[in-house]
């Protein structure tokens, strides 16, 4: 399996303000992810974290809110702009360890936002 | 477009009885289908996964899952339940048909296991 660390594990953000989620990964991790689990809800993919460029997003999700930066292999952030409560969430780090085919994806322990 | 249902919000079982947790998807091509655990205030934990092979795949904690291609199921499995299965979990497929790197999950079914 891939270790993956996220920091913050919590933050309590004010409206308005913007946060840095980083995400390191052990060196086996190929593709990562940023995913969003609102409370009591399931897992929506935010993005593809993409190595040295922007990355990809999904349907719903901007670059604007939600700037990425993968600048190596194993390192990426989530920047979660102009904060609302709506906002509050858990945001987990992912990655697969070699192709994606039929490989697991991995998670990190989240970080929990709560906007005030 | 690939999904996966799961039926059940939650599921309660009395510890020591079989537990069951349903999940059906939908994709194009063929599954590469996971079950994830998440507990109180914790990250996803990977439990198993079919890609190819064997019907009856087995996986952490004594948990096992049955592919159903007929049926498009996949129901999390374990004979014996403990209390300390009661969490949140997760069924997740991905598309092979579409490059399959995209992992979709369903909406989660909470397990309750009385003592």
């Amino acid at each position: 399996s891939a270790v993956i660390s996220q920091k913050p594990s919590r933050d309590i953000c004010q409206r308005g303000t913007s946060l840095t989620i980083q995400c390191q990964v052990d060196s086996q991790v190929t593709m990562m992810f940023w995913y969003r689990q609102q409370p009591g809800q399931s897992l929506t993919l935010i993005a593809t974290a993409n190595q040295g460029s922007e990355a990809t997003y999904e349907s719903g999700f901007v670059i604007d809110k939600f700037p990425i930066s993968r600048p190596n292999l194993t390192f990426s952030t989530l920047t979660v702009s102009n904060m609302s409560p709506e906002d509050s969430s858990i945001y987990l780090c992912s990655g697969i360890v070699g192709t994606p085919s039929g490989n697991t994806i991995y998670f990190g322990e989240g970080s929990w936002l709560t906007v005030v | 477009a690939q999904s996966v249902a799961q039926p059940e919000d939650q599921v309660n079982v009395a510890e020591g009885n079989p537990l069951t947790v349903k999940c059906t998807y939908s994709v194009s091509g063929n599954p590469y289908l996971f079950w994830y655990v998440q507990y109180p205030n914790r990250g996803l934990q990977f439990l198993l996964k079919y890609i190819t092979g064997d019907n009856l795949v087995k996986g952490s904690y004594g948990f096992e899952a049955e592919f159903n291609k007929s049926q498009t199921s996949f129901h999390l499995k374990k004979p014996s339940a403990l209390v300390s299965d009661s969490a949140l979990y997760f069924c997740a497929v991905r598309d092979a048909a579409t490059g399959g790197f995209k992992t979709i999950f369903g909406a989660g079914t909470r397990l309750f296991v009385k003592a």
